[in-house]
């Protein structure tokens, strides 16, 4: 079955620092791959996503992410975080029929 | 912004009782999601839609039903609400299979 796994629960990264959340998946053929952001008590924004073609997708709120084939891997990067990136992270995967796998989410916190 | 609401946004009930939450949109999307988030699970799909009177079944359906009879509105039931279906429950929407899907601000549940 397919999964996505998110590592870490929860990341304390400083303002202006550099960050990148893992996600790994498990799915046969070319995965579509979805990065969404959740603020507290909202719903999920699309941050990217992945169909096919080149492996480095931007984003909006100046996020990338990478596709790599190799390591079942989706992984998201910020070169520099605002306090206002504090959020919930949520890697998903879409299966036939636009069914969406989510991993269980990364906490994401900055400090001043 | 997708035009998704959803109704109501926050809602307490007792075991036993039936519940329906609506999600309306005005995007003319033919595919509509309902999902639930609890800690630590991430969302998780209940019961899609892929046309009018066209409906699915997702990873977690038992103890739901849904309804679409129009392209605008996607109803989903808890016929006998139980504690175990307290959760903020997430409507999506997206233009066909395996499109972005575009989320509603959510709705909270509280079975008592």
């Amino acid at each position: 079955a397919q999964s996505v796994t998110q590592p870490d629960i929860h990341i304390t990264v400083s303002e202006g620092a550099s960050l990148e959340l893992r996600c790994n998946y498990s799915y046969g053929a070319t995965p579509y791959l979805f990065w969404y952001v959740q603020s507290p008590g909202q719903g999920l924004q699309l941050l990217l996503k992945y169909f096919s073609g080149d492996t480095l997708v931007q984003g909006i709120k100046g996020f990338e992410a990478e596709f790599k084939r190799s390591q079942s891997s989706f992984n998201l990067r910020k070169p520099s975080v605002h306090w206002s990136d504090a959020a919930e992270y949520f890697c998903a995967v879409d299966q036939s029929q636009g069914n969406l796998i989510f991993g269980k989410g990364t906490k994401l916190s900055v400090k001043p | 912004d997708a035009g998704i609401t959803q109704s109501p946004r926050h809602k307490v009930t007792e075991t036993g009782t039936p519940v329906t939450l609506r999600c309306h949109q005005t995007e003319n999307h033919r595919y509509m999601y309902w999902y639930r988030q609890d800690p630590g699970h991430g969302l998780r799909l209940i019961h899609y839609s892929y046309g009018v009177k066209d409906t699915d079944k997702g990873e977690v359906s038992d103890g739901y039903s849904v309804s679409r009879s129009k392209t605008e509105d996607f109803l989903l039931t808890l016929e006998s609400a139980t504690s175990s279906q307290t959760s903020v429950y997430f409507c999506a929407i997206s233009a066909g299979n395996q499109e972005t899907q575009y989320f509603g601000p959510g709705t909270r549940l509280l079975v008592l």
